[in-house]
């Protein structure tokens, strides 16, 4: 079973601030058919989680490009280069390359 | 504009067999794509259930896959879920999904979850 495991657990932010979530697998998440299955999504308070992220860099429709996914192999990262109110929420990062798991989850709070 | 609605009961017994159905709008089931469901224990972190696409392929959790069935009814634009052999470790706001990844995830579009909980 590939292990995901997300750093910090909590992130308090200012809003006009950058932040970054760490993302780490087990094992590798490179396919031998050149993608890399690891998603971004978050989950705002009382509602449905929402895809952010897909093959570990690319933005979703709609999202805006203040977010960005970067990493490869087991390390991966989710950055706001500006937080605004509306990001605070649980973020979880998912890999795809075996089954499906997901992260423990950061919830980012405005401070 | 597609939409996903979980249905089912919110209440079920231990031991006993839960039903859910997922109602798409928006979107022709048989048009293809996969869907899923996924699960959030209260304050725990969200867990993939299965997969199916519209001719039933499927893929299972393979620690959820001997109580869990997956099934789609095309003509009308829904997916089932049936888990067995209930326990409270089962509580939970279940979500259904589409896969724009097929099996490889990418779940776009969520329904607003139903909750169940799993009590005597």
């Amino acid at each position: 079973d590939i292990v995901m495991t997300q750093s910090p657990l909590s992130l308090p932010v200012t809003p006009g601030e950058p932040a970054s979530i760490s993302c780490r697998s087990s094992q590798s998440l490179l396919h031998s058919d050149g993608y890399t299955y690891l998603d971004w999504y978050l989950q705002r308070p009382g509602q449905s989680p929402q895809l952010l992220i897909y093959f570990g860099s690319t933005r979703a429709s709609g999202v805006p490009d203040r977010f960005s996914g970067s990493g490869s192999g087991t390390d991966f990262t989710l950055k706001i280069s500006r937080v605004e109110a509306d990001d605070v929420g649980v973020y979880y990062c998912m890999q795809a390359l075996q089954a499906v798991s997901f992260g423990g989850g950061t919830k980012v709070e405005i401070k | 504009q597609v939409q996903l609605q979980e249905s089912g009961p919110g209440l079920v017994k231990p031991s006993e067999t839960l039903s859910l159905t997922c109602s798409v709008s928006g979107y022709p089931i048989i048009s293809g794509s996969y869907w899923g469901w996924i699960r959030q224990p209260p304050g725990n972190r969200l867990e993939w259930i299965g997969t199916i696409d519209h001719s039933e392929r499927t893929d299972y959790n393979p620690s959820l896959t001997s109580r869990v069935t997956i099934s789609v009814d095309t003509s009308k634009d829904q997916l089932s879920l049936r888990m067995g052999s209930l326990t409270a470790a089962d509580t939970a706001i279940y979500y259904c999904a589409r896969a724009s990844g097929g099996t490889r995830g990418i779940f776009d579009i969520w329904g607003q979850g139903t909750m169940v909980t799993v009590s005597s």
